[in-house]
């Protein structure tokens, strides 16, 4: 079965702080992209970041970065000086290739203090 | 370009009665998701959809669900006879391609069903 587990129910840092979320998953397929998505309270579901499994490097996109260990199987997501407008859940899901459907972890709900 | 549009955004039935759920994908998508939210909890793949055919539907109930995506106009999600167990977010999700290659994923804000 492929499963995400995000071990986190609820996380809460200072504002300006750095803040890790951690997200494993469960695949025997070797092609896959890993993702990590915002939902703040307005529900809707926004990108925060991508990683294909075929590349090494950490994807990166401002302030949010992950550590992707694939013999692990684990893909964290690191946001460094928090801000207010980080307050929200966030989902890690993946996607095999060839496959239409993501598979979503229960998520981490976020709250940045001011 | 207008995103993912979902209407209504809150939707309140009784148990026993209809209810639907539309999506209009991002001009120029030909591929259309929906997928379920319960309380506290990720979201569960339902079923994909193109133009006139349903691809994958390996996450709808067997009973009393079943989506559309005609030529014209939105698709639809329909729940038949809803239950309390039924109350959900429901978010709809197009792309212009198959994913993952074109990885162009955008989701609406998804329709509140409440089932009294």
């Amino acid at each position: 079965a492929q499963t995400v587990t995000q071990s986190q129910p609820e996380m809460s840092v200072q504002e300006a702080e750095t803040v890790t979320l951690s997200c494993t998953y469960d695949t025997s397929e070797s092609n896959y992209y890993l993702f990590w998505y915002k939902q703040p309270p307005s529900r809707q579901m926004i990108l925060v970041i991508r990683q294909e499994a075929y590349k090494q490097q950490n994807a990166t996109e401002n302030r949010f970065s992950v550590n992707f260990q694939k013999a692990a199987k684990s893909f964290s997501l690191k946001i460094s000086d928090s801000q207010l407008g980080d307050t929200a859940m966030y989902f890690c899901a993946f996607i095999i290739q060839g496959a239409q459907k993501l598979v979503f972890g229960q998520g981490t709900r976020l709250t940045i203090n001011p | 370009n207008a995103g993912v549009m979902q209407n209504p955004r809150h939707l309140v039935r009784r148990r026993g009665q209809e209810a639907r759920l539309r999506c209009s994908p991002m001009k120029g998508h030909s591929h259309v998701y929906w997928y379920r939210q319960l309380p506290e909890e990720g979201l569960k793949f339902m079923v994909y959809l193109q133009k006139e055919n349903i691809i994958d539907e390996s996450g709808m109930p067997k009973e009393r669900f079943s989506a559309e995506f005609p030529k014209e106009g939105p698709s639809i999600l329909r729940i038949q006879q809803v239950v309390r167990g039924d109350s959900a977010a429901y978010f709809c999700a197009s792309s212009p391609m198959e994913l993952p290659q074109g990885d162009r994923l955008f989701f609406g804000s998804g329709t509140q069903l409440s089932v009294l």
